[in-house]
């Protein structure tokens, strides 16, 4: 059982560039969601999906688009990679259960991107 | 709507005990507790339902206070093992799932 399956895991672009960061999940997990990582400001939400087709927008969602299309995978994409965008990429997956707040996240190995 | 804790960073020799703090603005209809150790991915460690309701993994344990809307991480006796990023997460008001702002704890013989 993979789990939830992150590539690339490190990743350097320039100033402009254009790439997608994968994440898939083998779980079934209806519940999928982005976090960036930086020093001192834990762990922030991009954006997130409850379900395949449904996504919506977290605290940090600028610069970067997501879709849906299976419950599998929920890729997130950088249209024009900024230096501000360097940081440590984790995906994470939660079944979706009739009571949100018990909903467990399991997370991705990350992405470590560097933008030059 | 990120939840703030405290302490940012914490050093403890093997043995003593800690406590870390996780609060609010928001109404908390739960919280969860996780830990992620250097170079790896968080992993669920707790999560509290209810006020005032207290549970335990190994010699972790954590309260949790509705009306303060505050949550508190207890580690006894620390191990080497208990070095680590410590981080809160709750539910937000829609259907997002925040993490707090962690606390990085490191155990030293």
């Amino acid at each position: 059982n993979a789990g939830v399956t992150q590539t690339p895991k490190f990743q350097v672009l320039k100033t402009g560039q254009s790439m997608t960061l994968q994440c898939a999940q083998d779980m079934n997990h209806e519940y999928m969601s982005w976090y960036r990582q930086d020093p001192g400001m834990g762990l922030r939400l991009i954006h997130y999906s409850v379900g395949a087709g449904i996504t919506d927008q977290g605290e940090v969602p600028n610069g970067y688009n997501v879709s849906r299309s299976t419950t599998e995978d929920f890729p997130l994409r950088l249209l024009s990679a900024a230096p501000s965008q360097t940081s440590v990429y984790f995906c994470a997956s939660s079944p979706w259960l009739e009571r949100f707040a018990k909903n467990i996240q399991y997370f991705g190995a990350g992405t470590r991107l560097s933008v030059l | 709507q990120q939840p703030v804790q405290s302490p940012q960073a914490v050093i403890l020799r093997e043995g003593e005990d800690a406590v870390i703090n996780c609060s609010s603005s928001k109404a908390l209809y739960s919280v969860h507790w996780y830990r992620q150790k250097h170079g790896e991915a968080p992993v669920f460690l707790m999560i509290l339902l209810k006020g005032g309701e207290q549970k335990g993994h190994e010699k972790i344990s954590a309260s949790f206070n509705e009306k303060k809307q505050q949550s508190s991480l207890y580690l006894t006796a620390s191990q080497l093992s208990y070095s680590g990023t410590y981080f809160c997460g709750t539910r937000g008001t829609g259907n997002q799932f925040y993490f707090g702002t962690g606390t990085s704890l490191t155990v030293i013989p």
